[in-house]
């Protein structure tokens, strides 16, 4: 059973303060993913993963960097925290390559709130 | 890349069925994908459809394919208070990547 863990359900953060959002996955997938959920606006990929210290833009990169050290870990940074990232960050994974389907697995989400 | 669109709420009768839409652009998708969303929690894949397939069933979930329409549906029979969430509908979007419909809000009804 596929299980990815994120490491705080709730956080809250001052403007400007930095922040890091990690995920851990447990099924050795090669990629990992980092999106952000707002209503009305549904998913929108900020950054994705496809190995170790490889790391792509998604959709909306601006304002956030990653740091993917180890295959099961995959880590969100906000430089300085502003309001306008207040949000659900969800993480989710899936197998890679020699998968023949892409469905990927998602974390519980971080409800981030910046004040 | 890939757009998908839903509509975003849905209300239903406890034991009525419920279909919820889907429209995608991009038909090179190999598998389109359903995933559900309880409050406060991450998604969760329902089920998915091969792509030369036109229906695919599993226990209450029936998805359809229209490939020449690019449309997507799932129907969940005897709909159930515990399947009030947040539908969203998946098409590949090229290098393992997912493209996400904006959700479909389910509101079962007593």
């Amino acid at each position: 059973d596929v299980k990815v863990t994120q490491s705080s359900r709730y956080l809250v953060k001052r403007t400007g303060e930095k922040v890091f959002l990690e995920c851990v996955q447990d099924m050795d997938h090669e990629n990992m993913f980092w999106y952000r959920q707002d209503p009305g606006l549904g998913l929108r990929l900020i950054y994705f993963s496809y190995d170790v210290k490889m790391k792509e833009k998604g959709d909306i990169p601006e304002g956030y960097s990653v740091s993917r050290e180890k295959k099961e870990r995959f880590s969100l940074i906000l430089e300085s925290a502003s309001t306008n990232q207040t949000s659900m960050y969800l993480c989710a994974s899936s197998g890679g390559q020699y998968h023949t389907t892409y469905e990927q697995y998602f974390g519980p989400g971080t409800r981030l709130t910046v004040t | 890349g890939e757009d998908v669109e839903q509509s975003l709420f849905l209300s239903v009768r406890e034991g009525d069925s419920s279909v919820i839409n889907c429209t995608y652009t991009d038909s090179s998708s190999t598998y389109l994908y359903w995933y559900k969303q309880e409050p406060g929690a991450g998604l969760q894949l329902l089920t998915y459809i091969f792509s030369n397939m036109d229906m695919k069933q599993d226990q209450r979930l029936t998805v359809l394919l229209n490939k020449k329409d690019k449309h997507l549906s799932l129907r969940i029979a005897d709909t159930q208070t515990g399947d009030s969430a947040i539908y969203f509908c998946s098409g590949e979007g090229g290098g393992n990547k997912l493209t996400f419909g904006t959700g479909t809000q389910l509101k079962v009804e007593l």
